[in-house]
Formats: C-alpha cells, sequence, structure tokens
C-alpha cells in the first residue's frame, strides 16, 4: 500500500528566505503525487502534481517540487517565503485499490513565516 | 466555475440531534469524496462515490453515519445521533475524468460541525 510521510510537522522560516518542506512516500509502482495547501479555516487548495512527466514540477505562488524516485521523495520548495505562505501543507500520494482511486494524506507540515 | 459547494460552512448541535451536511460538487466531475479532519487523526477519507454510486466506505466510523449521492449534483452526509467525538471539520471533494486521483481533486471550503 501506498503511504506517504512528512518529515516535519512545522517549519518556520523568515520573510524573504527558501522554503523547504519534505515528503517521502512509499509506493510499489510510480505514483501520482501532488502538494495541497490549506489557509486558516479554508479548503484545500491543490498547490501543484506529479504525473510522471518531468521530475520538477512547478506550481502556483512560486512553488516547486521535484520527484526524486531514487530518494523516494517529493519536497516542496520556494525561493523566497512571503507572509502569505503560512498555511498547513499536505503531501499526497493516491492509490489505486480494486480499481479505484483515492488519495492518501500527509499528516501535514504547518508553514509559518516570520516578519 | 463556482467550485465545490458545501452546507452550512458551520453547524452546531446538541448530542444525540440529527446533523446532515451538503454538498454540490463541480458540475461535469463524476468522483465525490467526503473527508473529516481533525487535530487527532488528521484527514481521513470517510466515503468515495464514482458515478453516484458508492465505491469505498471503508472510512466512514460506525453506523451513525451515512452517505447519499441521488444524482450527479447533490450529496449528503448524515450522523445521527451525534456525538461530541464527531465534532471536526467535514470536507466534501470532486473530481473529473477517469482518473480523477491522477489530475487532483478540487476541494470545498468544509462544514465545521460542533457537538455539544
Amino acid at each position: 500500500a501506498q503511504s506517504v510521510t512528512q518529515l516535519d510537522s512545522h517549519v518556520s522560516v523568515s520573510e524573504g528566505t527558501p522554503v523547504l518542506l519534505r515528503c517521502n512516500y512509499s509506493s510499489s509502482y510510480s505514483p501520482s503525487l501532488f502538494w495541497y495547501v490549506q489557509h486558516p479555516n479554508k479548503g484545500l487548495q491543490l498547490l501543484l502534481k506529479y504525473t510522471s512527466a518531468a521530475t520538477l514540477v512547478k506550481g502556483i505562488n512560486g512553488f516547486e517540487a521535484e520527484f526524486k524516485k531514487s530518494e523516494t521523495s517529493f519536497h516542496l520548495t520556494k525561493p523566497s517565503a512571503h507572509m502569505s505562505d503560512a498555511a498547513e501543507y499536505f503531501c499526497v500520494v493516491s492509490e489505486v485499490t480494486s480499481g479505484t482511486y483515492k488519495y492518501i494524506f500527509g499528516t501535514g507540515t504547518r508553514l509559518k513565516v516570520l516578519a | 466555475d463556482a467550485g465545490v459547494i458545501q452546507s452550512p460552512r458551520h453547524e452546531v448541535t446538541e448530542m444525540g440531534q440529527e446533523v446532515t451536511l451538503r454538498c454540490k460538487p463541480i458540475s461535469g466531475h463524476n468522483s465525490l469524496f467526503w473527508y473529516r479532519q481533525t487535530m487527532m487523526r488528521g484527514l481521513e477519507l470517510l466515503i468515495y462515490f464514482n458515478n453516484n454510486v458508492p465505491i469505498d466506505d471503508s472510512g466512514m466510523p460506525e453506523d451513525r453515519f451515512s452517505a447519499k449521492m441521488p444524482n450527479a449534483s447533490f450529496s449528503t452526509l448524515k450522523i445521527q445521533p451525534s456525538e461530541p467525538r464527531d465534532s471536526a471539520v467535514y470536507f466534501c471533494a470532486s473530481g473529473g475524468g477517469t482518473t480523477p486521483a491522477v489530475y487532483g481533486y478540487t476541494f470545498g471550503s468544509g462544514t465545521r460541525l460542533t457537538v455539544v
């Protein structure tokens, strides 16, 4: 079965410095991987997705993620943090069970951006 | 496109009462998911529909929970009777095409349920 591990429950960065949110996955085949963001009291918004095309995936708001099969990682990065990036971020792998698809969510990483 | 619409946004109810949460998926999407989010358990998939048919309800916690999708544009999640431990944010998500999990789902803004 697929699984996903977010290595940090909380990350704090200063505004203008780089962001790195780490995610490792476990999958028996080439997975589909996603990052979602959830701002306080809001729903989840898709940031970016990897679906076996280019290994470096660019998303919205300047975020990108690199799929590294050898490391089973899909870390999320951004060169320069903005105050509005403060939110919770979820790494997600899709799983196929009995011919149907569903998401497996990581436990989330809460990003704090310091002024 | 109004996105996935959930109602109500907030619900406060007394223990033992029936609660019904509603979801309108994006038009044309053929997959619909109900999730529950709590601090303790994170995001849990409760049930999944494809073409209005329940495919996987293994995440539904107990018989007190039931979900229906009478047509492609409407789904309900009902809790009867409700208990304080059901307090959570409940999200509905929809996806289109034959492989929605490959191309991403769209989530609603959620219903925050408080059972007192």
